[in-house]
């Protein structure tokens, strides 16, 4: 079966812009997390989307936000972009129950350059 | 908030020789899951663990969830080429229905042919 899309693949902002990141999970699966990947912080997560519900947060800013559809698809979305942003955007999507049993499959990710 | 030691952060090896990397938590965890990432590409999950002192395989890999539940250690025998990349270990604690991951920094692996 298909596996996590994330679209677009790259992209190129500039400061005080903003973006939307576009996810689309496995079929079936109705969670999806939104990780950030940097050199010096590493995968940090942002947030997980379940039904179309924000159920769990990280500490990032208000800048960042998300949102799920009705069909599992998630968009995340930075306002007021800032140098720091610049990083790689992993969304990973998995059934959402049955925890701990419960793995996440990750897209290829979407990087991010703000100049 | 939780914090993954992952170590070493990198390994130059000859190929043929086994690899062994491992993570400590200050925290509990009740899964441990290891990842490999190629560059520009996101994390392919390898190995998940959910219960203290399991030892699970898959292929040339062996990870292990420690008794205390804060650690965790991956085993790649016989190194191939293929098997460049960076490894992640993950852990996750569920009891309040997190799906959230904490990720460690990476073990960047090379394998000289």
């Amino acid at each position: 079966k298909a596996g996590v899309t994330q679209t677009p693949r790259y992209l190129i902002k500039t400061r005080g812009q903003q973006v939307t990141l576009s996810c689309s999970p496995i079929s079936g699966h109705r969670s999806v997390s939104w990780y950030q990947q940097t050199p010096g912080q590493g995968l940090q997560f942002l947030f997980e989307y379940f039904s179309e519900t924000q159920r769990n947060k990280g500490n990032f800013p208000g800048r960042f936000s998300g949102r799920q559809f009705s069909n599992s698809r998630s968009e995340m979305n930075v306002s007021t972009l800032e140098l720091g942003d610049s990083a790689l955007y992993l969304c990973a999507s998995s059934w959402g129950e049955r925890p701990p049993w419960d793995e996440q499959f990750f897209g290829p990710g979407t990087r991010l350059t703000v100049l | 908030g939780q914090q993954l030691n992952q170590s070493p952060q990198s390994m130059f090896i000859q190929e043929g020789e086994d690899v062994s990397m491992n993570c400590t938590s200050s925290s509990i965890f009740n899964t441990w899951l290891w990842y490999k990432q190629d560059p520009g590409e996101g994390p392919v999950l390898l190995i998940a663990l959910y219960k203290a002192g399991e030892l699970t395989s898959n292929g040339r890999l062996t990870a292990q969830f420690g008794i205390t539940r804060k650690d965790s250690f991956l085993n790649i025998s016989a190194s191939i080429p293929s098997d460049v990349g960076i490894y992640f270990c993950a852990g996750r604690y569920s009891g309040a229905g997190s799906y959230q991951l904490t990720f460690g920094k990476g073990t960047k692996l090379s394998v000289i042919p």
